[in-house]
């Protein structure tokens, strides 16, 4: 079956330290999101990419960057982590550009930095 | 400015009630809305899209409801199960600038009880 999955599950960090996110998805799908969920604001789009080599900001991308050298990978970076990044990530997909598109959401990452 | 306003007090019924709950927008002329579920530790999962025109989708013990003018969703879950029991998330999009990328609520806790 078709999925999307994410690593590492969890991850404890310092600050100034750059850290990775691995999301990796088999459905095939053009477009890719990074989330971040934290209590009292929701699941907010931090980098989005609609293909190979692209790559969007969002509404919370400063101190992020994605990069997207294939279809099936979008890891994410924390240049130099900071207490603020502590959260939830989580990785989605969609296969259209259009009116309607479904998410498919990975698992999560929990990121703590001390 | 925009905002997609869920209750953030926990709802909690009767195991066999209805629930209902709400999602709420304002200075959004959104395309669609869509509902997830999401699972403590677990990514969202789609439920159920409702598109500008429409009035009412069900989907088994689902129903969606959209009122453009009252700029609400209502999402109901019949005959509710403790394993109904989730975060709900209501996420809608414009369309804006071709972009199509839902953006989220921060989601009502549903506690069903036996």
């Amino acid at each position: 079956d078709a999925e999307i999955t994410q690593s590492p599950r969890h991850k404890i960090t310092e600050t100034g330290r750059q850290v990775t996110l691995a999301c990796h998805q088999t459905w095939n799908h053009n477009n890719m999101f990074w989330y971040r969920q934290d209590l009292g604001h929701g699941l907010r789009l931090i980098h989005y990419s609609y293909g190979v080599h692209d790559t969007n900001k969002g509404e919370v991308s400063d101190g992020y960057s994605v990069s997207r050298s294939n279809t099936e990978d979008l890891p994410l970076t924390l240049e130099s982590a900071a207490s603020s990044q502590t959260s939830v990530y989580f990785c989605a997909s969609s296969a259209l550009a259009g009116i309607g598109d479904t998410q498919y959401f990975g698992p999560g990452t929990r990121l703590t930095v001390l | 400015s925009q905002k997609i306003e869920q209750n953030s007090e926990a709802l909690n019924i009767q195991e066999g009630k209805t629930a209902t709950l709400t999602c709420n927008y304002t200075n959004y002329s959104p395309a669609y809305l869509q509902w997830y579920r999401q699972d403590p530790g677990r990514g969202p999962v789609f439920l159920l899209l409702i598109r500008e025109n429409e009035k009412e989708k069900r989907k088994e013990r689902l129903k969606v409801t959209f009122d453009t003018t009252l700029k609400q969703s209502l999402f109901h879950i019949t005959a509710s199960q403790p394993a109904d029991s989730a975060t709900y998330l209501c996420a809608l999009d414009t369309g804006a600038g071709g972009s199509y990328i839902p953006t989220f609520g921060r989601g009502t806790s549903l506690i069903v009880h036996p």
